[in-house]
């Protein structure tokens, strides 16, 4: 069955970096694009960033761009995230969330999430 | 950005009850339209996606409707393990854009 199952989040002070993984299973890795959406505390979903299927397309929400950078290992069916400069306001858990084939931006499986806190 | 918004933010409903949740664009988005079910510390479910296509698995009390701009989910009949927070999100354009969400709750 499909998995996505992210790792990496913990108390980061701000400023710093944290990278975040989501390694995959249960498809063919390289056939799909993927996605970073995140949720602060009690509020919504925001959408941060995605990769096409051969990691050559990456696009990012104006709130992490030049920050945050995406990208696939397929050796190793894993999603990264890699969070520089991160700010008070990049607390959140986030979610790794794959695309299907038949639409770009649409999101069929989830990961269950990983908590990014970021605080001094 | 396409702005996202759902109305109501709260909804308090009984087993059985029929229960409509919209959400309107700022601009078209051409049926790119999904809906999604959250519970409490999880990840969110895709339920409804290009407006009014059914995702697979998904109960068929579950429908969505709409296009151009407005578009609605329906819950045909409230089942207890439908109480939840519901959004809609476009996918036409980037950045993706979601609703800020509606909560079911028992009245």
């Amino acid at each position: 069955q499909v998995q996505l199952v992210e790792s990496g989040g913990g108390v980061v002070q701000p400023g710093r970096s944290l990278r975040l993984s989501c390694a995959a299973s249960g498809f063919t890795f390289s056939s799909y694009s993927f996605n970073w959406v995140r949720q602060s505390p009690g509020k919504g979903l925001e959408w941060v960033a995605d990769i096409s299927l051969d990691g050559s397309q990456t696009y990012y929400a104006d709130s992490v761009k030049g920050r945050f950078t995406t990208t696939t290992d397929n050796s190793k069916n894993t999603v990264f995230l890699q969070m520089n400069s991160l700010r008070a306001d990049d607390t959140a858990v986030y979610f790794c969330a794959r695309e299907p084939l038949h639409a770009r931006g649409l999101f069929d499986y989830w990961g269950q999430g990983t908590l990014v806190t970021v605080s001094s | 950005d396409i702005q996202m918004t759902q109305s109501p933010s709260t909804l308090s409903a009984s087993v059985g009850d029929r229960v409509t949740i919209t959400c309107r664009a700022s601009q078209s988005i051409n049926n790119w339209l999904a809906w999604y079910q959250q519970k409490p510390g999880r990840a969110p479910k895709l339920l409804i996606y290009k407006g009014s296509s059914l995702e697979s698995g998904v109960p068929s009390r579950f429908s969505g409707s709409g296009s151009g701009t407005d578009f609605t989910l329906i819950i045909s009949s409230l089942q207890p393990d439908d109480f939840a927070t519901y959004y809609c999100q476009q996918y036409d354009h980037y950045p993706r854009t979601f609703g800020q969400g509606t909560k079911v709750d028992f009245k």
